[in-house]
């Protein structure tokens, strides 16, 4: 099992639509978490981090569920730009000194 | 402000070759890493370091060295390249320990291993 997973996708959604994706991670004592966003055959850039209390930013709210290990990413009133790959990175715990990320979900805002 | 710079950004080898993709970042960050991507695996870290004369290694580091002679540079080198190596690798460095902070990335560098 990997140690942290998302659905690829893709998802196809219309402009405006709402949007969510998860990502499990198996690792428990986990305690940092992001979401990256990568364009086609660009870098990833950081999106968002992931705090306890979830976090909102604009269109964008990203929530950690600690009791069932996963966190999600809501991205409400799709826009074309936000067409991309979405992925999740998880990081922290015994030992662990760098982040390891989900394969990643493609998001595909059509008009 | 270049942040992470990766060189070359393309390269083609053949089999048994060596080579060494050059990292460097003026950020001034203590935490450097490499990663490879790969369709369908995502992100999957080969090595890092914490610091100068400081590197550990990651998920898949079979094949590959570094060093950290500088605070600024982290080479990774194919000692004899494979076809397995065919691979998007992508440098990143961070302020803070790279498990905690956010990662910077590199434009990436495509390695084509014939």
């Amino acid at each position: 099992r990997k140690e942290v997973e998302q659905d690829p996708g893709p998802f196809n959604v219309p402009e405006g639509a709402t949007v969510a994706f998860n990502c499990t991670y198996s690792n428990s004592a986990s305690q940092s978490f992001f979401w990256y966003r990568q364009d086609c055959r660009k870098e990833p850039k950081l999106l968002m981090s992931v705090y306890s209390s979830g976090n909102e930013d604009g269109r964008f709210t990203a929530q950690l569920n600690r009791a069932s290990q996963y966190i999600s990413l809501l991205i409400r009133d799709s826009k074309l730009s936000d067409s991309a790959t979405y992925l999740c990175a998880v990081g922290g715990g015994r030992g662990r000194r760098a982040l390891t990320f989900g394969s990643g979900t493609r998001l595909q805002v059509q008009p | 402000n270049a942040g992470v710079t990766q060189t070359p950004k393309f390269q083609v080898l053949k089999t048994g070759q060596s080579m060494t993709l050059q990292c460097a970042q003026d950020m001034n960050h203590e935490y450097m890493s490499w990663y490879r991507q790969d369709p369908g695996m995502g992100l999957r870290l080969i090595h890092y370091s914490v610091g100068a004369g400081i590197t550990d290694q990651g998920e898949v580091p079979n094949g590959y060295n570094v060093s950290r002679s500088t605070t600024e540079d982290f080479p990774l080198r194919l000692l004899s390249a494979a076809p397995s190596q065919t691979s998007v690798y992508f440098c990143a460095s961070s302020y803070n320990r790279g498990n905690t902070g956010e990662l910077f990335f590199g434009e990436g560098s495509r390695l084509t291993v014939l």
